[in-house]
């Protein structure tokens, strides 16, 4: 089974604040996506990346960067947090690329924009 | 872009009973289909998935059904218990690098 840990897993700020959000998988995948989850939206991709050092635009980037500086990690940058960002937040690793549906998400971070 | 929507939002069975669910999506060139469950307070985690050649895909007590023409998506729970009481979605795509997720479905199994 497929490890991916996410960091915090709570995290309050306010407006105007910088967060980072961390994951770190441990099985050699080469696909990682962040991945914001809202009621009555589902799961909606921000970014992803297939590899150490790429980066790739989903379909919410606004307002977010992230950046993949080893195979095992890549993390999640909000530098002017705004309430629109209290969100839940899924990190997930795959090994071959969404097209074999194959995704394994980490527990979720929690953050909360005052 | 990719739009799916997944119907009921909310559904509630009695233990035994069958739960259905069902995405329906735009992209004629959808070829990967999924399922995932999310227990409470953590990650999604993959139930099944097929390809668009499949239209029919049965696994311990899950029936997954694909409708290419009418482009729709189902997923029966045959004799649901209250262990399957999570929150499902679809999610689906079109070969390329990432997957579109339904908005979920909260189902809730009453012994």
């Amino acid at each position: 089974e497929a490890a991916v840990t996410q960091s915090p897993r709570n995290k309050v700020t306010v407006t105007g604040g910088n967060v980072t959000l961390s994951c770190r998988q441990t099985n050699s995948h080469n696909y990682m996506y962040w991945y914001r989850q809202d009621t009555g939206h589902g799961l909606r991709l921000i970014h992803y990346s297939y590899g150490a050092g790429n980066l790739q635009i989903g379909d919410v980037p606004d307002g977010y960067k992230a950046t993949r500086t080893t195979q095992e990690d890549f993390f999640l940058l909000l530098e002017l947090a705004s309430p629109s960002q209290t969100s839940l937040y899924f990190c997930a690793s795959s090994g071959q690329g969404a097209n074999t549906g194959q995704l394994y998400f980490g527990e979720g971070s929690k953050l909360t924009v005052l | 872009g990719e739009q799916v929507e997944q119907r009921p939002p909310h559904l509630s069975v009695r233990e035994g009973d069958s739960a259905i669910i069902i995405c329906t999506y735009t992209d004629s060139a959808t070829a990967y289909f999924s399922w995932y469950k999310q227990e409470a307070g953590a990650g999604l985690q993959l139930l099944m998935s097929v390809l668009s050649n499949v239209d029919r895909k049965e696994e311990q007590g899950l029936t997954v059904l694909l409708n290419k023409k009418d482009k729709r998506l189902s997923l029966n729970l045959t004799a649901a218990h209250p262990g399957d009481s999570a929150v499902y979605f679809c999610a689906v795509s079109n070969m390329g690098y990432k997957l579109t997720f339904g908005t979920g479905t909260s189902l809730l199994v009453d012994p």
